[in-house]
């Protein structure tokens, strides 16, 4: 069953504006919500996390916002860059500590 | 530079064949993960294991998928026979958890990307 809900599918974006990407879960039994950043050709890279005790958590220009009552979170890229261009990832860990991926955003900024 | 390490990095192969595939976790992380990568299903969770033991293949076909590992430096993928729609990336992750609620970061390998003709 997909506990995890991811959106958009693929966003284009300019250099220099916001990327969001938002993701929505289905149950409250996670207690630790990363994002993912993958390249082509590479394995998926931890870019952020956040866990639910917190709204909001920044890391450059990297920012995840978190919504418990609505049991949603996104990701927020400000000023993105052309090297920001990969596919993102939100997961969910469960009690056990496995992953469990949302469906992926492929981003593309222009230059 | 510590990294997980996966080999083959391609392999091809024909259908009914037995394909496996290893993975070298870093050294010290306690938890391998084996994960299926699609353009339609995405990332799946096939199997992970704790110090060793399996905790985990519910998402393995297991009629014909099996993983395990041999000792801590080395954890294996082998599907038999293989079948066309197996193709796609297997990556093998691992991570060092401490205990219930630990953060913790996966590192992925590069994966192999298998293809079944």
């Amino acid at each position: 069953q997909q506990q995890v809900k991811q959106s958009p599918q693929s966003l284009i974006v300019q250099k220099g504006g916001i990327s969001i990407i938002n993701c929505a879960y289905e149950n409250t039994a996670f207690d630790y919500f990363p994002w993912y950043q993958q390249f082509p050709g590479k394995g998926p890279a931890l870019l952020i996390a956040i866990r639910p005790d917190v709204s909001e958590k920044k890391e450059g220009r990297f920012t995840i916002s978190f919504n418990k009552s609505a049991k949603q979170f996104s990701l927020h890229i400000m000023d993105s860059q052309p090297g920001d261009s990969a596919t993102y990832f939100c997961a969910l860990i469960t009690g056990r500590r496995a992953l469990t991926f949302g469906s992926g955003t492929r981003l593309q900024v222009q230059p | 530079d510590a990294r997980v390490t996966q080999t083959p990095r391609h392999k091809v192969t024909e259908m009914g064949q037995e394909v496996t595939m290893r993975c070298q976790p870093i050294l010290g992380h306690n938890t391998v993960f084996w994960y299926r990568q699609t353009m339609m299903q995405g990332l799946e969770l096939l199997a992970y294991f704790r110090n060793r033991a399996p905790l985990d293949d519910s998402g393995m076909p297991k009629d014909r998928f099996s993983a395990e590992m041999p000792d801590a430096t080395l954890a294996t993928l082998k599907i038999q026979p293989s079948e066309p729609r197996d193709s796609a990336v297997y990556f093998c992750a691992s991570g060092l958890v401490l205990g219930q609620g630990d953060i913790y970061e996966q590192y992925f390998g590069p994966g192999t990307r298998l293809t079944v003709t």
